[in-house]
């Protein structure tokens, strides 16, 4: 089993600053996928095949990586994007998710 | 739109048994797989297994086999998760998720609450 590993576990962030989430993966994956949730919802498809952007993200998020260490980046911090993070590997079974980064608004 | 509507809460009692749907649609409902996830309680994300609806093929997670069952009903486009032998280890939020062609997990139902107490 790949053990996906994140940092930090929680941060908080002034609005307009720089975040970065990191993901390290146990064995080198072929891409690295992210999902963001809020409290009581269910997690929403944030960014796939390492760097592409789901449907409705903003640009101001982005990822990059490869082999055993991920990233999403969030260039300017907004008060919208304080949720949790999860990042999640396919490139082996059984599908495994990092153990979240919660991100919360200064 | 997509749209995968998940069973309501459930209260069981150990050592029961448990059988959430996900009612898909807005899609094909055979063309793509269906993923079932576990989040306990301020915890992380657990990848339970995934079904092909149109062949019925299954495949689990090594710490879910002879816990979960996934099954199907094409004639209502509706997902099962069976779970059976419950602890309170077992009390958790359920969601099932469409396996999109290119995009992972790209729907996801409401999540159904199971709680087992006794």
């Amino acid at each position: 089993e790949i053990v996906l590993t994140q940092s930090p576990t929680t941060m908080a962030a002034s609005p307009g600053e720089k975040v970065t989430i990191t993901c390290r993966a146990s064995s080198s994956v072929s891409y690295m996928h992210w999902f963001q949730q809020k409290s009581g919802t269910s997690p929403k498809p944030w960014i796939y095949d390492t760097s592409k952007l789901a449907s409705g993200v903003p640009d101001r998020f982005s990822g990059s990586g490869s082999g055993t260490s991920y990233s999403l980046t969030i260039s300017s911090m907004e008060a919208e994007d304080a949720a949790t993070y999860y990042c999640l590997q396919r490139s082996s079974y059984p599908l495994t998710f990092g153990s979240g980064t919660k991100l919360e608004i200064k | 739109q997509v749209q995968l509507q998940q069973s309501g809460a459930e209260l069981t009692k150990p050592g029961s048994s448990v059988k959430i749907s996900c009612k898909a649609s807005g899609y094909t409902f055979t063309s793509y797989d269906i993923s079932w996830i576990k989040q306990r309680p301020g915890q992380a994300l657990e990848w339970i297994g995934a079904i092909n609806p149109g062949s019925g093929g299954t495949g689990y997670n090594e710490k879910f086999k002879g816990k979960a069952t996934l099954t199907v009903d094409k004639s209502s486009s509706t997902a099962f998760m069976q779970l059976s032998s419950l602890t309170p280890e077992d009390t958790a939020v359920y969601y099932c998720a469409r396996e999109g062609w290119y995009l992972p997990m790209d729907a996801w139902g409401q999540g159904a609450s199971v709680t087992v107490s006794s």
